[in-house]
């Protein structure tokens, strides 16, 4: 199966700054998601990241706050723009990579 | 959408016991996929079940699927100190592009 390489795997913001979160793939991918998990909770989908088109958010999540690239078939960012504290939570990208599902081993973000 | 939901979503035991978690959700399936997350990092794929099969063994696990009843439940026997972690559901949706929706989670805690 593939393997992401997902950094940084933690970090501590000040408020009203940016945090890009990367992950890489060991193989190519065609289509790779972004999850967040808030303190206690479940998964919830941010957007799905298809290389050379925009990426499709979930209800909730725009692009300004959570802007997304994906340059290739290997790689993508996920950017927590002007962050607060309530964007304190563990994100975690992720692929399905023939017919299985892969994750990435998150990023906590505390935000202060 | 559609939300997965376990129970009980917290499950306290000895080792050497079994634990039984299940889960619940809304609409038509491909798959149904138990993960577990350790210390609130990322997510290990633990089993897949698919939405034509019944039940489906890995090592201790047990893993039954009732469409008709749309519930799964996942069976950990003789379980060890090591298992502690959350346990959370994932339902591969049969309409639409393929995303996972999970749970809300199961969080076990086995004392030696």
């Amino acid at each position: 199966s593939a393997v992401i390489s997902q950094k940084p795997s933690r970090d501590i913001c000040q408020r009203g700054t940016s945090l890009t979160i990367q992950c890489q793939v060991d193989s190519q991918v065609t289509m790779m998601f972004w999850y967040r998990q808030q303190p206690g909770q479940s998964l919830t989908l941010i957007a799905t990241a298809n290389q050379g088109s925009e990426a499709t958010y979930e209800s909730g999540f725009v692009i300004d706050k959570f802007p997304i690239s994906r340059p290739n078939l290997t790689f993508s960012t996920l950017t927590v723009s002007n962050m607060s504290p309530e964007d304190s939570s563990i994100y975690l990208c992720s692929l399905n990579h023939r017919g299985g599902y892969t994750f990435g081993s998150g990023t906590r973000l505390t935000v202060v | 959408s559609q939300q997965g939901e376990e129970d009980p979503q917290a499950l306290s035991i000895q080792e050497g016991e079994n634990a039984t978690m299940n889960c619940s959700y809304k609409t038509s399936i491909n798959n149904l996929q138990w993960y577990r997350q350790n210390s609130g990092r990322g997510l290990v794929h633990l089993i897949l079940i698919r939405s034509n099969e019944r039940e489906k063994h890995s090592g201790r696990l047990r893993v039954t699927l009732d469409t008709s009843k749309k519930s799964s439940s996942l069976l950990i026997t003789a379980s060890r100190a090591a298992d502690t972690a959350s346990y959370f559901c994932a339902t591969d949706a049969a309409s639409g592009y393929s995303t996972l929706t999970f749970g809300k989670g199961t969080m076990l805690l086995v004392s030696p």
